[in-house]
């Protein structure tokens, strides 16, 4: 079953720590992308990876941390400096340059 | 700023109608453009994209997309309830040399009323 997988799909975080959210594709698209969704903002990129061993900060990236190691994960950490962490995440992946996204099924951080 | 703008509804249909859904976008060197659909609580689902001026039909969806006018729009025929979920439009854009990016709209709810 080809796909993306997302995990913990439930978070919970206390003040002033560091998690890390799983992405894991084997679709062997070389582009994955983490995103941020908030009620009423919709979908905001915090950071991208074109090929493995690099990548690049999206519009929110303050805060997080990614690395790409292997062309199937894109691992994100959300570190105690993001100052409002609570959201729905979700990891995508595509065909280099082709931009036609597919989802996770997203991971809901909470910070309690 | 590049944007995508959508009608945030909520739109309301009646079972069996068709449903448009409608986008517009800033960028005019934007060569893709897609409709994701998204149920409350779960993860955006790519349901068409489109590369061309022109209509594309899949199903019962219909994308439509002008150049010229910078709109795309989504058709939904034979609505059905299970189809009640908001519809986000996104639109590759350029930035920093070849370099492309997606540009989302906030979403259109969709509600299809039995």
């Amino acid at each position: 079953d080809g796909g993306i997988t997302q995990s913990p799909k439930y978070l919970f975080r206390k003040e002033g720590q560091n998690v890390t959210l799983s992405c894991e594709q084997n679709l062997n698209h070389d582009a994955m992308y983490w995103y941020r969704q908030d009620p009423g903002q919709g979908l905001r990129l915090i950071y991208y990876s074109q090929i493995v061993n690099d990548f690049q900060k999206g519009d929110i990236a303050e805060g997080y941390s990614v690395s790409r190691e292997k062309k199937e994960s894109f691992p994100l950490t959300v570190t105690s400096a993001q100052k409002n962490p609570t959201a729905f995440y979700l990891c995508a992946s595509s065909i280099y340059g082709l931009n036609e996204a597919f989802f996770g099924q997203g991971t809901r951080l909470t910070v309690v | 700023q590049k944007e995508v703008e959508q009608n945030s509804g909520p739109l309301s249909v009646p079972e069996g109608a068709i449903a448009s859904l409608n986008c517009t976008y800033s960028d005019r060197v934007s060569q893709s453009f897609f409709w994701y659909r998204q149920y409350s609580g779960k993860s955006p689902e790519l349901i068409m994209s489109i590369y061309s001026n022109g209509d594309k039909e899949d199903g019962r969806f219909t994308a439509q997309l002008n150049k010229a006018s910078q709109y795309v729009s989504l058709l939904i025929r034979d609505s059905q309830p299970s189809d009640s979920a908001t519809y986000l439009c996104a639109v590759t854009s350029s930035y920093a040399g070849n370099n492309r990016k997606l540009i989302w709209g906030l979403g259109t709810s969709l509600a299809v009323n039995p």
